[in-house]
């Protein structure tokens, strides 16, 4: 079964600052995606940055952007310039490619908070 | 705008008592899936469809059971109410394409007593 693995519960970033929030995965599958979700105080879950496994160019999304590893199945998610809105729980999540398997996978959560 | 909707948000309940909370997506989607969010577990996965009349169990379907009659609804119903069954509940659905983006409620906290 594949695991996902994000070992940081809390990061703390100073606003206009840069964090890198590090997540792991554990898999057999060659075709699969990798998500970053999310979680703001409001509880809705928010897609931040999709990235498929076949395209080696990291995935870029304004401000939030990936390190995609795919040998050491590293899949991280750096935020520059950080803002206050940032301050959220974040979700790494993998689906794999195949089939009609869209049920994702998801971490454990990295929380984050955004200080002035 | 197509949304996806959960009642209720918030449940308190007793013990052996059964809750049955309710999803609801305008998106049109074949996809369905309720998960679990625990503090130190992340979302994990109860029960999930593929389409009308398709149920499947995830990783922590014990004590849960779903049932799919159309493609907007999805209700989670829990059978006896257990303590460690507070949890937040998410409904989330997806459109089955390759991108597999899954779109969520707002969520539903039950507690149970």
């Amino acid at each position: 079964a594949q695991t996902v693995t994000q070992s940081q519960p809390e990061m703390s970033v100073q606003e206009a600052e840069t964090v890198t929030l590090s997540c792991t995965y554990d898999t057999s599958e060659s075709d699969y995606y990798l998500f970053w979700y999310k979680q703001p105080p409001s509880r809705q879950m928010i897609l931040v940055i999709r990235q498929e496994a076949y395209k080696q160019q990291n995935a870029t999304e304004n401000r939030f952007s990936v390190n995609f590893q795919k040998a050491a199945k590293s899949f991280s998610l750096k935020i520059s310039d950080s803002q206050l809105g940032d301050a959220a729980m974040y979700f790494c999540a993998y689906r794999r490619g195949t089939g009609t398997a869209s049920k994702l996978t998801f971490g454990t959560g990295t929380r984050l908070q955004v200080t002035l | 705008d197509a949304e996806i909707t959960q009642s209720p948000r918030h449940k308190i309940t007793e013990t052996g008592r059964q809750v049955t909370l309710a999803c609801h997506q305008t998106w049109n989607h074949n996809n369905m899936f309720w998960y679990r969010q625990d503090l130190g577990h992340g979302l994990r996965l109860i029960h999930y469809s593929y389409g009308v009349q398709d149920t499947n169990k995830g990783e922590v379907s014990d004590g849960y059971s779903v049932s799919r009659s159309n493609t907007e609804d999805l209700p989670l119903t829990l059978e006896s109410a257990a303590s460690s069954q507070t949890s937040v509940y998410f409904c989330a659905s997806s459109d089955g394409a390759r991108t597999g983006e899954l779109f969520f409620g707002e969520g539903s906290r039950l507690t149970v007593l």
